[in-house]
């Protein structure tokens, strides 16, 4: 199956940083990626939906300004999570998209992001 | 709004017993469904996929689910779980005209006994 890439896998940092997480399709071009949250023992929560060349689109209650996403080419996007605080510590995760025909969304590794 | 419910929070099964992951969405248009599945430590990987055709979908490793659009379910089924089944389950769906957007139910945590 399609590969996605997601790095770092794990970072811890101080409060106030801003931490950068990569999300790569390996093996085929994406029209779109999208970046969720998950919290220990709950589902997946769709924070944007970026489609590469354009603004990303983020779901309510997402602060576009907390989380930066940027997505240059089909096979890369980027999550900035600036002047992060304790309470943006969590797992976040990447899929990557392409239009077409019965096409699911393959997803990354995940990062643990740990604020302290 | 769409959104997904997963009917059970953590079902806990012995081995060679029967398992249905009930999931239910709410969404009266064209949908296209999915149910994930994430082994311990690892990332979302897709078990099967429901676009159109047949609503009874056969995926990976035994696993298969019946979609029946007048209840609006899609539930998981496999007729002999093994240990190696443990891991958490979601169901997923996504609206006809809102690209590759998923609404994720709550999940499923799957505890297979030996």
């Amino acid at each position: 199956g399609a590969v996605v890439s997601q790095h770092p896998s794990w970072v811890i940092c101080k409060s106030g940083t801003s931490v950068k997480i990569e999300c790569r399709s390996l093996d085929f071009q994406a029209t779109t990626m999208f970046w969720y949250r998950q919290f220990p023992k709950q589902s997946l929560m769709l924070m944007a939906t970026s489609n590469e060349g354009s603004k990303a689109t983020y779901e309510q209650g997402v602060e576009k300004d907390k989380f930066l996403i940027n997505h240059a080419s089909l096979t890369l996007s980027t999550l900035t999570v600036t002047s992060a605080h304790p309470e943006d510590s969590s797992f976040y995760i990447c899929s990557a998209w392409t239009q077409g025909a019965n096409q699911p969304q393959h997803f990354g590794d995940g990062t643990r992001l740990s604020i302290l | 709004a769409q959104s997904v419910s997963q009917h059970n929070h953590h079902v806990i099964l012995s081995e060679a017993a029967s398992l249905e992951l009930g999931c239910n969405y709410s969404y009266g248009g064209t949908v296209n469904l999915f149910w994930y599945v994430q082994y311990p430590g690892q990332h979302l990987q897709l078990l099967l996929k429901y676009f159109s055709g047949d609503p009874l979908v056969k995926g990976i490793k035994g696993f298969e689910a019946e979609f029946i659009k007048s209840k609006f379910s899609f539930n998981l089924r496999k007729p002999s779980v093994q240990w190696s089944d443990t891991a958490e389950y979601f169901c997923a769906v996504n609206a006809n005209n809102q690209g590759g957007k998923l609404i994720f139910g709550q999940g499923t945590e799957l505890s297979v006994k030996p």
